[in-house]
């Protein structure tokens, strides 16, 4: 079974730190995309960054960058520079060939003042 | 302009009703979802169109059907509500039918009394 796997529930950080929030996945695809989507409380799942499993160079996006380790299996967000409107739930994704999305059970992310 | 819109955004209901669900997207898509969020934020994927074909039906009761009546739309009906079926429903779309992002709309929160 395809699965894709967020163990951390819920993360905090103060504003202005660095945060990384954890992703594995499961697929036995060769090709395949890896989504990072972000859902504040007003419920709109929005498209944070975005990563071809074929490129090896790590997608950035202003302050969110990703860790893809494709033997591993892993695609963590490091979100720089916290901002409280960075506080939302995380979801973590993956496309395969199939047209088939696979979500995480997400990461409720607290950013202090 | 809103690129993938959903109505209606909330929808409360007694039990054994039939309800309706629009998506429209003005994003020239090919492709569109829906996707159903449980209470505890679970996101899963529902059914998804490729000009008006299934593409994606996932293990949903029959009372669940999905309707295109051309690649701008995507419909669902719900017959005979049950109190399991609160939850979010959220339509999205993407260009082509496999690895590319996916947009979503705002979501309809659907109460089953």
């Amino acid at each position: 079974a395809q699965t894709v796997t967020q163990s951390q529930p819920e993360m905090s950080v103060q504003e202005a730190e660095t945060v990384t929030l954890s992703c594995t996945y499961d697929t036995s695809e060769s090709d395949y995309y890896l989504f990072w989507y972000k859902q504040p409380p007003s419920r709109q799942m929005i498209l944070v960054i975005r990563q071809e499993a074929y490129k090896q160079q790590n997608a950035t996006e202003n302050r969110f960058s990703v860790n893809f380790q494709k033997a591993a299996k892993s695609f963590s967000l490091k979100i720089s520079d916290s901002q409280l409107g960075d506080a939302a739930m995380y979801f973590c994704a993956y496309n395969t060939n199939a047209g088939k999305s696979t979500f995480g059970d997400g990461t409720t992310l607290t950013v202090k003042p | 302009d809103t690129a993938v819109s959903q109505t209606p955004k909330y929808l409360v209901t007694q039990m054994g009703n039939d309800k309706s669900i629009k998506c429209e997207q003005n994003l020239g898509h090919d492709t569109m979802y829906w996707y159903k969020q449980d209470s505890k934020k679970f996101l899963k994927i529902m059914f998804s169109y490729n000009n008006k074909e299934l593409i994606i039906n996932e293990t949903v009761p029959n009372r669940f059907s999905p309707k295109s009546p051309d690649k701008a739309h995507l419909n669902l009906h719900i017959n005979s509500l049950e109190l399991g079926d609160s939850a979010v429903y959220f339509c999205a779309s993407s260009k082509g039918r496999s690895l590319d992002t996916q947009y979503f709309g705002p979501g309809t929160r659907l109460t089953v009394l």
